[in-house]
């Protein structure tokens, strides 16, 4: 079973930073968390992964709590390609096991 | 670089029909995964191999499918007898190796429906 708990649904605005939380509270301390994304019709992006540390690069930022029971993954100026369903993952340990995901509607 | 390549892109067949899927990973890629995709639903692991040998199978309905990975590069999966409920995407993936940390890369998918 998946680890992770996601809203099931979100809306931002074009140009605005979409926030999308992700709790992972029985995560074990040598698990990573991963972000991928997944736009109708297509096979799964990868977007991110973080162990403890925060990361960042030119798709997305990952901010971890320092207890790592939860993450955010912002995009900092969403737009109207990034309306796709978003998957939080905690990778146990070399498979992803996938949950239901936030579906991400940006809107103009 | 080249991704994950997968064929064909959309089959339909009958239910008790056979069918195959084909997948090449990424060059180097030692780990392999299928996963399953249902219309509404995450992809579901099927199969992972490590090189050309089997990691883990235990969601794969042995009954009907079956996978393998010969030479440790290209994977083939197969469905036989097809049902309904085999209507879904069919996904290759492919990391370096099967460690922590590791990014793993997924294909298009193979688009199957069952009537």
């Amino acid at each position: 079973d998946a680890k992770t708990t996601q809203p099931p649904s979100m809306d931002c605005a074009e140009g605005r930073a979409a926030n999308l939380p992700c709790n992972h509270s029985t995560i074990s301390g040598n698990e990573y968390v991963y972000w991928y994304r997944q736009i109708h019709s297509q096979g799964p992006q990868y977007i991110i992964h973080g162990l403890k540390n925060n990361e960042t690069n030119e798709m997305a930022s990952l901010i971890i709590t320092e207890d790592r029971k939860s993450s955010t993954l912002i995009l900092p100026h969403a737009t109207l390609r990034d309306t796709a369903v978003y998957y939080c993952i905690v990778r146990v340990p070399d498979k992803l096991i996938f949950g239901t995901g936030t579906r991400l509607q940006v809107f103009p | 670089e080249a991704g994950v390549a997968q064929s064909p892109r959309y089959k339909i067949i009958e239910k008790r029909q056979s069918v195959a899927f084909w997948c090449n990973p990424i060059s180097g890629h030692a780990t392999l995964y299928w996963y399953q995709q249902i219309l509404g639903q995450g992809p579901k692991l099927l199969i992972q191999f490590q090189n050309n040998g089997v990691v883990d199978d235990s969601q794969l309905p042995k009954d009907r499918f079956s996978a393998e990975r010969l030479k440790g590069v290209d994977s083939t999966l197969k469905i036989q007898p097809a049902k309904l409920e085999d209507s879904a995407v069919y996904l290759c993936a492919s990391s370096l190796a099967a460690i922590p940390g590791d990014t793993i890369y997924f294909g298009e998918g193979s688009w199957l429906t069952v009537v």
